[in-house]
């Protein structure tokens, strides 16, 4: 079966630094994508990998190692604003979009 | 990015009756769209996949008779739930994406609340 998992929820201090893991499992790989989902919001997207290696976007950047099925997101210069769930999704092999059940991030003062 | 509209934001209605969802994309073609629904503190629960023009491909154990998707054109879909019931009450979201896209689009997402 097809599987992402990630962790159900952390916590990190503003200003500070945050990894968000994602492991995944799926029949055929066509890019790995991250959205940010705020509370009763529809979720955002954030970064797409497709190619082995690291993607920088401002205070976030998102890895990608394929032949480990393996991608993090990193969060710098924690805000109180990054408080949200982070969504790993998997395009399989039939161009489907795959998710994870999210990454609850608290940040704190 | 591409935009997506979803309409109506928010919406509650009686049990019994039914309710229209619309997603239009609004500066591209969407050769697919994805109906989704969330419970709360819970991921996007894919319930069918729709290509313009052709019957809407549904998820196991999402009703087809009770969540009625309409593709009739290249910007717009509906989601329509008949005969809502109080356990309807979710959080409903489309996105689109376009042909040569490997990425979707979201709309805004509809609260539904069945009474």
């Amino acid at each position: 079966g097809q599987n992402i998992d990630q962790p159900t929820e952390m916590t990190a201090t503003e200003g500070a630094i945050v990894q968000i893991n994602c492991t995944y499992q799926t029949s055929g790989f066509n890019g790995l994508f991250w959205y940010q989902q705020h509370a009763g919001e529809a979720p955002t997207f954030l970064s797409y990998n497709v190619l082995d290696g690291l993607e920088e976007k401002g205070r976030f950047s998102s890895f990608l190692s394929r032949s480990k099925g393996y991608s993090y997101l990193l969060l710098k210069e924690l805000q109180m604003k990054d408080s949200a769930s982070y969504l790993c999704a998997v395009v399989d092999s039939n161009y489907q979009l795959i998710w994870g059940a999210g990454t609850k991030l608290i940040i704190k003062p | 990015g591409a935009v997506v509209s979803q309409h109506p934001s928010r919406v509650i209605c009686k049990s019994g009756t039914s309710v229209k969802i619309e997603c239009r994309s609004l500066d591209f073609q969407a050769t697919t769209m994805f109906w989704y629904r969330q419970f709360p503190k819970q991921s996007l629960m894919l319930m069918a996949t729709s290509n313009e023009g052709s019957k809407a491909t549904y998820e196991q154990g999402v009703e087809k008779d009770k969540f009625l998707i309409n593709h009739a054109s290249l910007t717009l879909s509906t989601l329509t739930v008949t005969s809502a019931h109080p356990e309807d009450s979710s959080f409903y979201i489309c996105s689109a994406r376009g042909e040569m896209d490997t990425e979707a689009f979201f709309g805004q997402g509809t609260r539904l609340t069945v009474v």
